[in-house]
């Protein structure tokens, strides 16, 4: 079936410490959302790239980063992670191609900084 | 940042009962969705509706717009214990290729 995957379930990280996460979709979607979502509150989202052009939010930190290497593929990198930066991550893909875009999550990435 | 606030925060109705779930947003939007989320999973599509309708039905879900209040709600008829979720609003602020959450409202159906 056709579908996000984002791996790890879990990821433990040190204070400071980079992290990668990942996503890859099997939708061949033209675009590629992450969301952070910290416990009971509403997905934030942080970034997204239309094709290989990348839409930043104007209050993301400086400290995440994404890239997208291929239409499949697209990660998310937090350079020196605080303790503030543990949340669950999501990728999310839509098509891009009209005006009814919907999104299609992966599970997700929980992330935990000691 | 997030698009707006959904009332009410949580929700705990007998199986069987109705769930409204009430959503407003702040900017100019094509349409407006909402959204399923198991607890620690990702987000699922329950349904879209655009912002020249004012009203729309997916099975047991009814949602309805208005836009002159910048509103939504969503109503789950029949409930049923596997409706135990978070329930989250979208819209799109115009842009066709963003999406902003409102605050989401746990709703717990007791068996």
């Amino acid at each position: 079936d056709a579908m996000v995957i984002q791996n790890p379930r879990y990821q433990v990280t040190q204070f400071g410490k980079p992290v990668t996460l990942s996503c890859s979709q099997t939708l061949n979607h033209n675009v590629m959302y992450w969301y952070q979502q910290k416990s009971s509150q509403a997905p934030k989202l942080l970034f997204h790239y239309y094709d290989k052009d990348f839409n930043n939010e104007a209050d993301t930190p400086d400290n995440f980063q994404s890239r997208r290497p291929n239409t499949s593929f697209c990660f998310l990198d937090i350079r020196s992670p605080g303790l503030g930066d543990a949340a669950m991550y999501l990728c999310a893909t839509s098509r891009g191609q009209g005006k009814d875009e919907k999104l299609f999550f992966g599970s997700g990435t929980q992330l935990s900084v000691l | 940042s997030q698009q707006g606030e959904e009332d009410p925060q949580a929700l705990s109705i007998q199986e069987g009962e109705n769930a409204t779930m009430n959503c407003s947003y702040k900017t100019s939007i094509n349409n407006l969705q909402w959204y399923r989320q198991n607890s620690g999973r990702g987000l699922v599509h329950l349904i879209l509706i655009r912002s020249n309708e004012r009203e729309k039905h997916s099975g047991r879900l009814r949602v309805t717009l208005d836009t002159s209040k910048k509103s939504s709600s969503l109503l789950i008829t029949a409930s049923r214990a596997a409706d135990t979720a978070s329930y989250f609003c979208a819209t799109d602020r115009g842009s066709g290729n963003q999406f902003y959450f409102g605050t989401g409202t746990s709703l717990t159906v007791i068996p």
